[in-house]
């Protein structure tokens, strides 16, 4: 059981370089989401996904794109990096049902943009 | 989204009880109380959730008062392993947008 896998753990992108951060999840959860964290600060959502085919904002969306063809997979996009986004990106899943259901996390992806 | 504050650190020695008392004044009557911990370089982890009255679990345990415009997550007998941050979170049922906010960095001494 593997949970939330995010790919690569490490990248270095020099500016206006685009990539795409890998997020795959192997519990059938509907929700996902995409956290961006920077130094002694706590998440902030960039994106969000309440099941394939559907995504939406979240509070700091500019410069990312994102979708969501398959229940497993949420990959986030950047278009063309900035300095600003170098940052540690988490991806978390949920099922989005019960009320006693939490996020579960990947482990994340250290970017920096040079 | 109910905003929450939290003490920004506290400081505790190895096996004491340390509680981490998080004030949400805007709570909503669907919203329930959750708490993460994040230690450094790695995803938060859920702990526990509770609606109301107390929660506990093999990790920790959860006392909401009537009003709920509070909550303290209570950790009994800290380890050094319990350093991390702890953050509180506020939302409906199935939110899918959780606000985390700075949290509360919880150091362990030993």
């Amino acid at each position: 059981n593997a949970g939330v896998t995010q790919t690569p753990k490490f990248q270095v992108l020099k500016t206006g370089q685009s990539m795409t951060l890998q997020c795959a999840q192997d519990m059938n959860h509907e929700y996902m989401s995409w956290y961006r964290q920077d130094p002694g600060m706590g998440l902030r959502l960039i994106h969000y996904s309440v099941g394939a085919g559907i995504t939406d904002q979240g509070e700091v969306p500019n410069g990312y794109n994102v979708s969501r063809s398959t229940t497993e997979d949420f990959p986030l996009r950047l278009l063309s990096a900035a300095p600003s986004q170098t940052s540690v990106y988490f991806c978390a899943s949920s099922s989005g049902q019960g009320e006693y259901d939490g996020y579960t996390f990947g482990s994340g992806t250290r970017l920096t943009v040079v | 989204l109910a905003k929450t504050t939290q003490p920004i650190s506290m400081d505790s020695y190895e096996g004491q009880e340390v509680n981490i008392t998080c004030s949400h004044n805007n709570i909503a009557t669907n919203d329930y109380i959750t708490w993460y911990q994040q230690f450094p370089s790695q995803g938060p982890r859920f702990i526990i959730q509770g609606y109301k009255t107390k929660v506990t679990n093999e990790v920790a345990s959860l006392f909401i008062p009537a009003d709920r415009k509070s909550s303290t997550l209570s950790l009994p007998r800290v380890s050094l392993s319990d350093t991390a941050v702890y953050y509180c979170l506020v939302a409906g049922a199935g939110a899918n947008n959780l606000f985390f906010g700075t949290g509360t960095r919880l150091t362990v001494i030993p």
